[in-house]
């Protein structure tokens, strides 16, 4: 069955160091999203990406996160200075997009997560 | 806005046991809805899904029913077992927005 995966599993990183996170999404999707959840809270949505841009992000997302599609197949996410606070457990989804409308089939499927700790 | 209420835990049952986990959902439009599994060390797992009022999503043995008039998606397994341990999502999209997560409710099954 396809899935998306993430790499690394766990990234641990010194304060005001840039991390890149990897994401592969399923293959035909078209629709990609990064998610973050904090140790014990609440998963929290970071940005989502259309048609090789930005077309939602949250104001988690301010100008230290940035998400490219380098490649047909690879998803990033970079955070150019890492806080302390950004340690979390960061997902990546993907969904299929229906072609006419350009909307997602509203099903979105999960990366394993990469846990980022920032020291 | 929109968000999702869900009942917090943790929730500990016995094997065998009926589980019922809440989740109510703020009524703008008409979202699709959603639970999501996290067993431990993994990521999400779609576990059942409903996209209109009077859906009933199913799967593994848990269903859940979309229920507008009380703006509710509730969990429900009829007899648990130590394999359901983990944290459960309820979830809410609608259209091609960002997809909202209850809390999590952990749940932990003991023999």
């Amino acid at each position: 069955e396809p899935e998306v995966t993430q790499t690394p599993s766990h990234q641990v990183t010194q304060m005001g160091q840039e991390v890149i996170l990897r994401c592969v999404p399923i293959s035909n999707h078209l629709y990609f999203y990064w998610y973050r959840q904090i140790l014990g809270q609440k998963v929290e949505f970071l940005v989502s990406f259309y048609n090789n841009e930005i077309s939602e992000k949250s104001e988690i997302f301010d100008d230290q996160f940035s998400v490219e599609r380098p490649d047909g197949s690879n998803f990033t996410l970079k955070i150019r200075s890492t806080k302390l606070e950004d340690s979390a457990m960061y997902f990546c989804a993907s969904s299929e997009a229906d072609r006419g409308l350009g909307l997602a089939k509203n099903i979105q499927y999960f990366g394993a997560g990469t846990r980022l700790s920032v020291l | 806005g929109n968000s999702v209420t869900q009942m917090e835990g943790p929730v500990t049952l016995s094997e065998e046991a009926f589980l019922t986990i809440n989740c109510t959902y703020t009524a703008t439009g008409y979202p699709s809805l959603f639970w999501y599994v996290q067993y431990p060390g993994e990521g999400l797992q779609l576990l059942l899904k409903a996209t209109k009022a009077d859906d009933k999503g199913s799967n593994k043995g848990f269903e859940a029913t979309y229920r507008k008039e009380t703006t509710s998606f509730h969990l429900e397994k009829g007899s648990v077992q130590v394999s359901d341990s983990a944290v459960y999502f309820c979830a809410r999209i609608f259209g091609n927005e960002k997809l909202t997560f209850g809390t999590g409710t952990r749940l932990t099954i003991i023999p």
